[in-house]
């Protein structure tokens, strides 16, 4: 079956633009999460969806940063005015609340730059 | 609070010898661990999950680790590198579901022939 999908593969902006990058979870998995990975460092928590609501965004870094999950299955993380050091890449996750433990399964990520 | 301690920031092994790339965790309760593996360009892959039933876990491609719970330790290992392991490898940690991954900062791991 089909895995975490991320669009864009890569994105290219400029410092100040606004950008978003999808996530299409696992067909039924019902908790969604973003992770953002900087240059030689493991993946830091953004935020969680437990269907449609975060359930936890203490890992957003300022208000420039959101999320979204309307449907409770495609999501959308909004970034404005973005800096340089915005510079990452950018993961989604996906798990079902079947699944033993916490296993997450990754999508192959959005590298975003800010030039 | 977790928290994750991955030991080494890079090892190197020659094709045929052991792996050790070694995990310390912090964890208030009983907490579920992960080996992740990260081949350049490439998403994460689970390589395997100590969930509280058998201590020792096997994974994919031979790796396996051991969790102990004395040493707060969860080193994972292979008894024979292969040129295709050569990747980046992450400790992570989680108390429960439906909570945020805690990732070590990854160990690279070298294989030469």
């Amino acid at each position: 079956g089909a895995g975490v999908s991320q669009t864009p593969s890569n994105k290219v902006t400029e410092k100040g633009k606004y950008v978003e990058l999808r996530c299409d979870p696992i067909s039924g998995h019902t908790a969604l999460y973003w992770y953002r990975q900087s240059l030689g460092q493991g993946p830091e928590f953004l935020i969680y969806f437990q269907g449609t609501g975060a359930a936890d965004d203490s890992g957003l870094p300022n208000d420039r940063f959101f999320a979204v999950r309307p449907e409770g299955s495609v999501s959308t993380l909004k970034i404005q005015r973005t800096e340089r050091g915005d510079s990452a890449v950018y993961l989604c996750a996906s798990s079902s609340s079947r699944q033993p433990g916490n296993e997450q399964f990754f999508g192959p990520g959005t590298r975003l730059t800010v030039l | 609070a977790q928290s994750v301690t991955q030991l080494d920031s890079h090892v190197s092994v020659s094709e045929g010898t052991p792996v050790l790339l070694r995990c310390n965790y912090s964890s208030s309760y009983s907490p579920s661990l992960f080996w992740y593996v990260q081949h350049p360009n490439k998403g994460l892959q689970l390589l395997l999950k100590y969930t509280s039933a058998a201590t020792l876990v096997k994974g994919i491609n031979g790796f396996e680790a051991e969790f102990k719970k004395s040493e707060t330790s969860f080193h994972l290992t292979k008894p024979s590198a292969h040129m295709s392991d050569a990747a980046e490898y992450f400790c992570v940690v989680s108390e429960e579901a439906g909570t945020a991954l805690i990732f070590g900062k990854g160990t690279t791991l070298s294989v030469s022939s």
